[in-house]
């Protein structure tokens, strides 16, 4: 069992839709990343967070450490947000980034 | 200012024969961060070095890779010699120091070994 787990596996919406990623992890972190990577293109870091929520535009991500979870919302979802959505988490001091297996988000017109 | 940038972008190889990345990360980024894709599976960590140095280096699956970072400014990871389970997409990323502050990935590197 991975220790980052996301859900869905994959997400087909209509466009204006509102959408939410979740991400379960089982390690002790000091931060979580969002991470988006689009058809063919590289990865993008949309948010990282220790605690709390944080909005940019459309998007909003939101953690509970407590319960060891992070969900990705996507609000008036449009098909330029169809993507790969990633979550990966920084354990402890350690640099490195466990990831999970993605979410393949379509947004249909 | 320039992102990570990678070189190649895709590269097609035999088993056997060598391959060598490179990444040049942001300006000024001390920290940079080898990752790889393989197909049907999950990104996972490679390596991080610090200026030139291996700070961790975990994630390296075997002694086929070679990670070098002289001067502590671009990046160059080695596959020699290649196997068929080295094919899948690897990213670098880089960030400024220490701390919680955001990875800067590179668009990634896609090798086929063939």
């Amino acid at each position: 069992k991975n220790e980052v787990e996301q859900s869905p596996q994959n997400l087909t919406a209509q466009e204006g839709e509102f959408i939410t990623i979740n991400c379960s992890y089982s390690v002790g972190i000091s931060a979580l990343h969002w991470l988006q990577q689009h058809p063919g293109g590289g990865i993008v870091s949309l948010f990282m967070l220790s605690s709390g929520k944080k909005k940019h535009g459309r998007l909003i991500a939101t953690i509970n450490i407590q319960e060891k979870h992070s969900s990705l919302h996507i609000t008036a979802s449009h098909p330029r947000d169809s993507a790969v959505y990633i979550c990966a988490v920084r354990s402890g001091s350690n640099y490195q980034l466990i990831w999970g297996a993605g979410t393949k988000l379509i947004i249909k017109p | 200012e320039a992102g990570v940038t990678q070189f190649p972008s895709h590269s097609v190889i035999e088993k056997g024969q060598t391959v060598t990345l490179r990444c040049d990360p942001i300006s000024g980024h001390d920290n940079l961060y080898w990752y790889r894709r393989v197909m049907g599976k999950e990104i996972k960590f490679l390596l991080h070095f610090v200026k030139e140095s291996k700070q961790d280096e975990s994630g390296m699956p075997n002694n086929r890779f070679l990670a070098e970072r002289t001067g502590g400014t671009y990046s160059t990871l080695k596959v020699q010699p290649a196997e068929l389970e080295d094919s899948g997409v690897y990213f670098c990323a880089s960030s400024l120091g220490t701390g919680l502050e955001t990875q800067y990935f590179g668009p990634g590197t896609r090798l086929l070994v063939l």
